[in-house]
């Protein structure tokens, strides 16, 4: 595609639900990138895979987040047993090359509410 | 742990003024820094830095890199009521990208 995807855009959910959420990164570009923004905040750095490796999974704020990559492109963040302190945008971004050596395009977010 | 401060929290400026913005880092194994700007949602990408001491520069904004005293500075010049935006600053190391908080720039007509 053309930029980055994500879906859901908004997402309500009721604590204690699992949700998942998806990001379709850039065509070609191997690395994949998961953060997390609550209002009023800055970023926050999750975790990132290069092809469908995550090399550092300790960004995850609990064992209740997990992501995973499958094929070199779509990722999954799953959300266990959501917390109302989870509600937060959460954005993805790709690319071409390996962290911290080329620009990020990021997707538009998902909006996750938990009531 | 990975630390990344910006200064000032926010910023108000009339249309014509110059801006620097400071960002300040602490990180293990620095590979890159990079700016952002936020206007809504998603964050755009400005610039990225790798060396000491060589100025980046797109348009009216510029950005330049201090690896011995650990840090960066956003230049604006002849600010625009389009610049307005938190403008984020984050540095990879290892691998994690941490960013800071960000400074919010209003540019008043």
């Amino acid at each position: 595609g053309a930029g980055v995807s994500q879906s859901p855009s908004n997402k309500v959910t009721e604590k204690g639900k699992d949700v998942e959420l998806r990001c379709d990164p850039i065509s070609g570009h191997t690395a994949l990138y998961w953060y997390r923004q609550s209002l009023g905040q800055g970023l926050e750095f999750l975790i990132y895979f290069q092809g469908n490796s995550a090399p550092d999974k300790s960004g995850l704020p609990s064992d209740r987040f997990s992501a995973e990559r499958t094929g070199g492109s779509v990722s999954t963040l799953t959300i266990q047993r959501t917390q109302q302190e989870d509600s937060a945008v959460y954005l993805c971004a790709s690319s071409l090359v390996a962290l911290g050596y080329g620009e990020q395009f990021f997707g538009p977010g998902t909006r996750l509410t938990v009531l | 742990e990975d630390k990344v401060v910006q200064s000032p929290l926010s910023l108000v400026v009339h249309e014509g003024d110059t801006v620097t913005l400071n960002c300040s880092y602490e990180v293990t194994n620095f590979r890159s820094l990079l700016w952002y700007k936020q206007e809504k949602k998603a964050p755009t990408f400005l610039f990225m830095l790798t060396s000491s001491g060589i100025e980046k520069k797109s348009g009216r904004l510029s950005s330049i890199l201090d690896k011995k005293e650990l840090f960066s500075i956003l230049n604006i010049t002849a600010t625009q009521t389009g610049d307005s935006a938190v403008y984020l600053c984050a540095v990879t190391g290892n691998e994690k990208l941490t960013f800071g908080t960000g400074t919010r720039l209003t540019i008043i007509p």
